[in-house]
């Protein structure tokens, strides 16, 4: 099936650990982003690429680190310096270009510090 | 990029039609009108988007006025599934950093 896999789900971490969750998509996008929700609230965008080795922050980056080696691969690594990362993390991807970017997402991973 | 004000909750019956409204006054010539869903716990999921004229497709219907500063999602006959938070979202064709969701509406079908 062609789409956007995220992993894990759930994830929990202690405090001052650093943790990489995983994006993964099979649907040919250039561009890839990452977006965080918290309860109640709406999408925040924390970085998104357009091209493979690049990247770009959004709103909220600080304490947030991503990379982009592979066009299908955007992994997100929440580190220590995040004061707050209990949250749910939404993965999408979008054609690039003005011919269609609808934005696609992912199921996401809800990420709890313990 | 525009904004967009949204109520925040919403009722409905269950087999009538939902109208979602969504205030985007500041919205320019070269931006589209989005919408998503999205049920709890779960991914957004596209609905429609449009620039000036009305679009059908199997999940609904949209209806932006004539001078782009609103616009309408109707679900035509909604189901106790299309329980969730819709988003309208305005987003221009370049600005891919540019895609607010803002708080949405809650719509509650009830039976």
């Amino acid at each position: 099936d062609g789409g956007i896999t995220q992993s894990p789900k759930y994830l929990f971490r202690k405090e001052g650990q650093n943790v990489t969750l995983s994006c993964e998509q099979n649907l040919n996008h250039d561009a890839m982003y990452w977006y965080r929700q918290d309860p109640g609230q709406g999408l925040r965008l924390i970085y998104y690429s357009q091209i493979v080795n690049d990247f770009q922050k959004g709103d909220i980056a600080e304490g947030y680190s991503v990379s982009r080696e592979k066009k299908e691969s955007f992994p997100l690594t929440v580190t220590s310096a995040q004061k707050n990362p209990t949250a749910f993390y939404l993965c999408a991807s979008s054609i690039a270009g003005p011919s269609g970017n609808t934005i696609y997402f992912g199921e996401g991973s809800w990420l709890t510090v313990v | 990029d525009a904004k967009t004000t949204q109520p925040t909750s919403m009722d409905c019956a269950e087999g009538r039609a939902a109208n979602l409204p969504c205030n985007h006054s500041t919205i320019s010539g070269n931006e589209y009108v989005y919408w998503y869903r999205q049920i709890h716990s779960q991914g957004p999921q596209y609905i429609i988007h449009g620039l000036k004229n009305n679009e059908t497709n199997e999940m609904a219907s949209l209806i932006i006025t004539e001078d782009r500063k609103s616009s309408t999602l109707i679900l035509p006959h909604a189901t106790l599934r299309d329980t969730a938070v819709y988003y309208c979202i305005v987003r221009g064709l370049y600005n891919f950093n540019k895609f607010y969701f803002g708080s949405g509406t809650k719509l509650n079908v009830k039976p």
